[in-house]
């Protein structure tokens, strides 16, 4: 059972849309981080999100964490085929990460 | 800096064989911890550290053991190998107040 539920877990579009990937649980967590992961690779960092309702920006990458702590949201607007990856929300407790499965994202030329 | 580094990139192993999966990192990150990936199950949570000489169980320890007798290393030990732990492994690492993880590339196994 995971801690942490992701939503779609797969996602295919077409280059210059829109996606959004949700990340949902029933607990609640001091902060939350999102990671995107490419095959062959390690998961890299993309965001730490740290209160409830705060939405931070990064380009085209918008993250929003849920005012009671428990749920967040990864929107990319205009995407690109270099957003194409594995995109993975992990939620913090004490010392450690609980992951999500992932989405998996493929942005098509 | 290297990062984390995690050798081998590729094993496979036969039941009941052991084997050590290395994990080093140079930027003197106190808390340091495995990962195991299967497909379709995000990272499962095997062992962590949060500083040398001191280790604790996460979601998934059975069938392996680690050690950390120095901040840099953090091995993880798989004593009798099993089909069960056909896995992508990953070493991380990170800040005690930041808790943001650095990953390695990963070890990919396979045991028949």
């Amino acid at each position: 059972t995971q801690l942490l539920e992701q939503s779609p877990q797969f996602l295919s579009i077409q280059e210059g849309e829109n996606l959004t990937v949700y990340c949902n649980s029933s607990s609640v967590f001091s902060s939350l981080q999102w990671y995107r992961q490419e095959p062959g690779e390690g998961p890299v960092l993309l965001v730490t999100v740290v209160t409830g309702g705060e939405v931070k920006k990064l380009k085209r990458l918008t993250f929003q964490f849920g005012d009671a702590r428990k749920d967040s949201s990864l929107h990319i607007t205009a995407a690109q085929t270099g957003d194409t990856g594995l995109y993975l929300c992990a939620g913090r407790t004490d010392y450690k990460l609980s992951f999500g499965a992932g989405t998996t994202v493929t942005v098509r030329a | 800096n290297a990062g984390v580094t995690q050798t081998p990139k590729f094993r496979i192993l036969k039941i009941g064989q052991s084997m050590t999966l290395q994990c080093t990192q140079d930027m003197n990150h106190n808390y340091m911890y495995w990962y195991r990936q299967d497909p379709g199950m995000g990272l499962k949570l095997i062992y962590y550290s949060v500083g040398a000489g001191i280790t604790d169980k996460g979601e998934v320890p059975n069938g392996y053991n680690v050690s950390r007798s120095t901040t840099e290393d953090f091995p993880l030990r798989l004593e009798l190998a099993a089909p069960s732990q056909t896995s992508v492994y990953f070493c991380a690492s990170s800040y005690p107040l930041s808790y943001e993880q650095y990953f390695g590339p990963g070890t990919r196994l396979t045991v028949t």
